[in-house]
């Protein structure tokens, strides 16, 4: 399976500044998608990210406060705009290609104080 | 869309007996079910998964059940170890490039 790098791993914010997470794939993928987990919950679909057309929000979430990138086949950016403590949360990124299953990172833990 | 439920959300088990943890769906469409496996600190790792055209699946000490029409699958794991402690979550799709609809997750604690 793919193996999936994300950057950072965790980081402490000040509320109302943004970051920008990276998740870097070891082969070419077709599909990207963005998760988040809040502190011991389960992971919700924050969009889905495919090279060369624009990131696909699901409901709840928008392209001003996460914006995507997806320059390329092996590499995605999310950042997390105008930060509050409820975006306190893992940001997780998966992979898929062909007919396999989602592959995870190992997310990026991310408080805000 | 789907809505997936996941029961128990804890599960304590001593060392060697075995867990069943069980989740239900309500999109028919769906067909394929994947589980994973979330340590502390990691991402989830994907452990088994089923599709619909088959109705068990096993790993050594894993196994996976299907249901179609009572639309419920299970996450069966024998000879319980200490190292099999972590959260478990399943997921329903329509396919592997769609959607994942996460259930609650599951905390295992096996006990030695």
């Amino acid at each position: 399976s793919a193996v999936i790098s994300q950057k950072p791993s965790r980081d402490i914010c000040q509320r109302g500044t943004s970051l920008t997470i990276q998740c870097q794939v070891d082969s070419q993928v077709t599909m990207m998608f963005w998760y988040r987990q809040q502190p011991g919950q389960s992971l919700t679909l924050i969009a889905t990210a495919n090279q060369g057309s624009e990131a696909t929000y699901e409901s709840g979430f928008v392209i001003d406060k996460f914006p995507i990138s997806r320059p390329n086949l092996t590499f995605s950016t999310l950042t997390v705009s105008n930060m509050s403590p409820e975006d306190s949360s893992i940001y997780l990124c998966s992979v898929q290609q062909g007919g396999q299953p989602q592959h995870f990172g190992d997310g990026t833990r991310l408080s805000i104080l | 869309g789907e809505n997936v439920e996941q029961h128990p959300s804890t599960l304590s088990v001593q060392e060697g007996d075995s867990a069943v943890i069980k989740c239900t769906y309500s999109d028919s469409a769906s067909n394929y079910f994947p589980w994973y496996k979330q340590e502390l600190g990691k991402g989830p790792q994907l452990i088994i998964d089923i599709r619909s055209n088959v109705g068990e699946k096993k790993d050594q000490r894993i196994a996976v059940t299907l249901n179609k029409t009572a639309k419920h699958f299970s996450l069966h794991i024998t000879e319980t170890q200490p190292e099999d402690s972590a959260v478990y979550f399943c997921a329903a799709s329509r396919w592997t490039g769609n959607q994942f609809y996460f259930g609650t997750g599951t905390s295992l604690t096996v006990i030695p």
